[in-house]
């Protein structure tokens, strides 16, 4: 079956300006997570969703940075206003649910890159 | 501070050589510790997981240890082929969702 899809693939925007990455989980699975992944470090936490609970926004860097999930399926990551900082790849990923068990299947990711 | 660290950051291996990849966590309580592989410009994809319980995990040429008393885990790469090329990253998982990512070993294989 189709996995974690990501779009777009690669992104260059200018400092200043508004980005929207989105996210299609694999089908069924209730529970999402944003990732970023700087050069030379290890994955970074920003939020997780699961089901209709309240979603886990305590990674999120800064309040420049949004997450929705719509319908318990796509998830769209915002960034307003960019700064170079925010160059990243972000990843996203699905599982069935929540618990420790529970593989995390990872999408390709989306390269950011803030001129 | 990372509570998962991962050593060496880089190595280069001729094809058909083993190597050894080391990773060491802090990370508590501790769940289960999953290596992942992640080709350049795809996510990670994971290759073993273990469980407090469990010593060793293999999945074909890649053998995965553990030893949760000393908080290490090792992942050994058997005659190395080219795909065998990727970033290998150790991922540490407590009892809750949030995972602890090392920064990952790059492994080039070279003919």
């Amino acid at each position: 079956g189709a996995g974690v899809s990501q779009s777009p693939s690669n992104k260059v925007t200018e400092k200043g300006k508004d980005v929207e990455l989105r996210c299609d989980p694999i089908s069924g699975h209730t529970a999402l997570y944003w990732y970023r992944q700087s050069l030379g470090q290890g994955l970074e936490f920003l939020i997780y969703f699961q089901g209709n609970s309240a979603p886990d926004k305590s990674g999120l860097p800064s309040d420049r940075f949004s997450a929705e999930r719509t319908g318990g399926s796509v998830s769209t990551l915002t960034i307003q206003r960019t700064q170079q900082e925010d160059s990243a790849v972000y990843l996203c990923a699905s599982s069935p649910s929540g618990g420790p068990a529970y593989e995390q299947y990872f999408g390709p990711g989306t390269r950011l890159t803030v001129t | 501070k990372n509570q998962v660290e991962q050593s060496p950051q880089s190595l280069i291996i001729l094809e058909g050589k083993n190597c050894t990849l080391q990773c060491n966590y802090t990370v508590s309580p501790f769940s289960n510790l999953r290596w992942y592989k992640q080709d350049t410009g795809r996510g990670p994809v994971s290759l073993t997981i273990m469980t407090f319980s469990e010593n060793t995990k293999s999945n074909g040429r890649y053998t995965a240890t553990l030893d949760a008393d000393t908080k290490q885990s090792s992942l050994h790469i058997t005659a190395s082929q080219l795909s065998d090329s990727a970033s290998y990253i150790c991922v540490v998982r407590p009892n809750d969702y949030k995972l602890s990512f090392g920064a990952g070993t790059t492994v080039t294989v070279r003919a």
